[in-house]
């Protein structure tokens, strides 16, 4: 089943901005991932964050969790055209499940 | 070798046809996963093995068949598939079940059911 939420439901932004991309979960979480996935191929993982943390960086991406609040956010920064991709995050209840969000569409125009 | 493997890439198939898809990883990860994909939607959760043994069962159909064979190979069998049963389909390992680490997806089958 669907657990998390996200918002914009798709993104457009020049070359060099930064994107922002928000998740929104219903309950009690062990981690919370983001996952990149292009043109409808395989998914790859971008950074997990456990919900005894609040931020996390990698590279260019950070992310924050606000477990009081459920929700989790995705910052792309100087983004860069292979940056166009869904992203997803998904939710980790240490249950065998990851469930994912619905996604958001980003697109990075030259 | 951190990658998952599946073939074939694509898959057309009629209504009466059995076919199979093939999912192989060589990490020593002992979670695997299926999950189908419509267009324009997130992944959904269609089974888990862990130490290759099935522990879920989201409610799939029967027509939909896996199978773990050994800790590397994941397979799903089809049989008798709808045309709304095309889709991406994912396969993916992770470290171990239960312990929320990374799951590891490969490019996936995309299959058409004619």
């Amino acid at each position: 089943s669907q657990q998390g939420e996200e918002d914009p439901q798709a993104l457009s932004i020049q070359e060099g901005e930064n994107a922002t991309m928000n998740c929104s979960y219903k309950t009690s979480i062990n981690n919370l991932q983001w996952y990149r996935q292009n043109s409808g191929r395989g998914l790859v993982h971008l950074i997990l964050i456990r919900s005894n943390e609040r931020e996390k960086h990698s590279g260019r991406l950070r992310v924050t969790l606000d477990t009081s609040k459920k929700s989790s956010s995705l910052l792309i920064t100087a983004s860069r055209a292979a940056d166009t991709a869904s992203y997803f995050c998904a939710t980790d209840k240490n249950d065998y499940k990851l469930s994912f969000g619905a996604g958001t569409t980003v697109t990075v125009r030259a | 070798d951190t990658e998952v493997t599946q073939t074939p890439k694509h898959l057309v198939m009629g209504m009466t046809n059995k076919k199979s898809l093939k999912c192989e990883q060589h990490m020593g990860h002992r979670a695997m996963y299926w999950y189908k994909q419509k267009a324009k939607k997130p992944p959904e959760l269609m089974f888990v093995y862990s130490y290759e043994k099935l522990s879920i069962n989201e409610s799939v159909p029967s027509r939909f068949s896996p199978e773990c064979p050994n800790s590397s190979l994941l397979n799903l069998h089809l049989h008798a598939l709808q045309p709304e049963d095309s889709a991406l389909y994912l396969c993916a390992s992770s470290l171990r079940p239960g312990t929320g680490t990374e799951a590891f997806f490969g490019q996936g089958t995309r299959l058409t059911v004619v």
